[in-house]
């Protein structure tokens, strides 16, 4: 089936950096989301984005976060600067339409702050 | 409030039993989705059923949206099914929302 591709796989970084996750999503979907699962924690929605907007964000989506996908490049979250908070393992999904449309995962990103 | 409710919260199976999964919504939805998490962390998506019955293999899903609830049947259990069951579900709304898990069932298939 379609795949979306994440990477990198794992990334260590210290506290206060800034970091960039990158998402390939399926190449004809238009619908792009950033989830984040804590170790051992239940799975919770970002934000999510179409047409180079912001079009939901949760309150987990802090003012350090930000989202975009420059010309129809990966679809990015960067975290600037890093917490340890921020340590979780990262999903980022996509889908074709609104409303009624599954949606595809990556295989997620674990970063780990120090 | 969790508004995604799933039980059970874990399930231990001989291998070939059968096991019912249920998900229950505290808000009204247009879509759910079952996903399988790997021990290791990967999620699979299992079923995209927004109403009825939908079945893929083993799996079978049965979503009932004017009683905000879906169910995953798994026939023939087999240790590879071990793992956890995750139900999720988007809020109606006018723009493609996240999704909202529920925190999971948790099955364990012995011999």
């Amino acid at each position: 089936g379609p795949k979306v591709l994440q990477i990198p796989s794992h990334q260590i970084i210290d506290m206060g950096q800034m970091v960039t996750l990158n998402c390939d999503p399926v190449s004809n979907h238009l619908y792009f989301y950033w989830y984040k699962q804590i170790l051992g924690q239940q799975m919770e929605f970002l934000v999510n984005f179409y047409n180079g907007k912001v079009m939901e964000k949760s309150k987990l989506f802090k003012d350090q976060f930000s989202v975009e996908r420059p010309d129809g490049s990966y679809f990015t979250l960067k975290i600037q600067p890093t917490a340890l908070e921020d340590s979780a393992v990262y999903f980022c999904a996509s889908s074709l339409i609104w409303g009624e449309d599954e949606q595809y995962f990556g295989p997620g990103t674990r970063l780990t702050v120090l | 409030e969790q508004q995604v409710q799933q039980s059970p919260a874990s399930l231990v199976l001989q291998e070939g039993e059968n096991a019912e999964l249920q998900c229950s919504f505290s808000i009204f939805t247009n879509q759910v989705q079952w996903f399988y998490q790997r021990p290791g962390g990967r999620l699979v998506s299992l079923l995209y059923n927004p109403s009825g019955t939908k079945q893929s293999g083993r799996l079978t899903s049965t979503t009932v949206i004017k009683e905000r609830r879906s169910s995953l049947h798994i026939s023939s259990s087999q240790i590879t099914d071990s793992g956890t069951y995750l139900c999720a579900m988007e809020r109606s709304g006018n723009y493609a929302q996240g999704l909202t898990f529920g925190l999971g069932t948790r099955v364990s298939v012995f011999p």
